[in-house]
């Protein structure tokens, strides 16, 4: 089955700390795309990619890092300069074979919570 | 700047009714699409329905159908026949161009369903 995972589900940090959401997809996309989602709200765009080894910042990049080593990979760091970093994270991939009318497919999401 | 206005916060329907979802955009490009997206309590966002700007006819997907009204701007979901299942957070949304952020969605603030058994 084709499709896109994130992990892990639930992800507890400490103070000061790092840490790493992964975010895998097999459906062959192009793009890839960090959205961060707080409680009652809309989603906003972290970071994308549109190609390997290329990445551009979102509206609220801030405190966030990303890489795209492989096609299928879009990890996402939460760094200590993210000061309000509580949220869920969902992940997304597209095609960019059709502009604005391609579908973005979402994984399951990472709920981080700030000890 | 493209933008996504959902004025139903939240929603009740009796189970086995119909109900509509309302979505109104604002847009300056002729060629966009928009996205009808359901999230339940566990969080993941599961699409359910696409309309391109130039498409003719309504969509459709199972329960699903989408009231698009070009000129009024607005698409709204439509949900037959409502089940137990269908209680979830509904968001509308439209993708940017490619040019402007990767062609990130825009989405609206959400309605949340409630089905009634």
């Amino acid at each position: 089955d084709g499709g896109i995972t994130q992990s892990p589900k639930y992800l507890f940090r400490k103070e000061g700390q790092n840490v790493t959401l992964s975010c895998e997809q097999n459906l062959n996309h192009d793009a890839m795309y960090w959205y961060r989602q707080d409680p009652g709200q809309g989603l906003r765009l972290i970071y994308y990619s549109q190609i390997v080894n290329d990445f551009q910042k979102g509206d609220i990049a801030e405190g966030y890092s990303v890489s795209r080593e492989k096609k299928e990979s879009f990890p996402l760091t939460v760094t200590s300069a993210q000061k309000n970093p509580t949220a869920f994270y969902l992940c997304a991939s597209s095609t960019l074979a059709g502009g604005s009318t391609d579908t973005q497919y979402f994984g399951p999401g990472t709920r981080l919570t700030v000890l | 700047a493209q933008k996504i206005t959902q004025t139903q916060p939240g929603m009740f329907v009796q189970e086995k009714e119909a109900v509509t979802l309302d979505c109104t955009y604002d847009t300056s490009d002729q060629s966009y699409g928009l996205f009808w997206y359901k999230q339940p309590s566990s969080g993941e966002m599961i699409f359910l329905i696409y309309q391109g700007s130039y498409d003719e006819q309504n969509a459709t997907e199972g329960r699903y159908s989408l009231n698009f009204q070009k000129a009024r701007k607005s698409a709204n979901l439509v949900i037959s026949a409502s089940q137990l299942g269908d209680s979830a957070m509904y968001f509308c949304a439209m993708r940017e161009p490619f040019y402007n952020q990767g062609g990130k969605l825009i989405f609206g603030q959400g309605t949340e369903l409630s089905v009634k058994p």
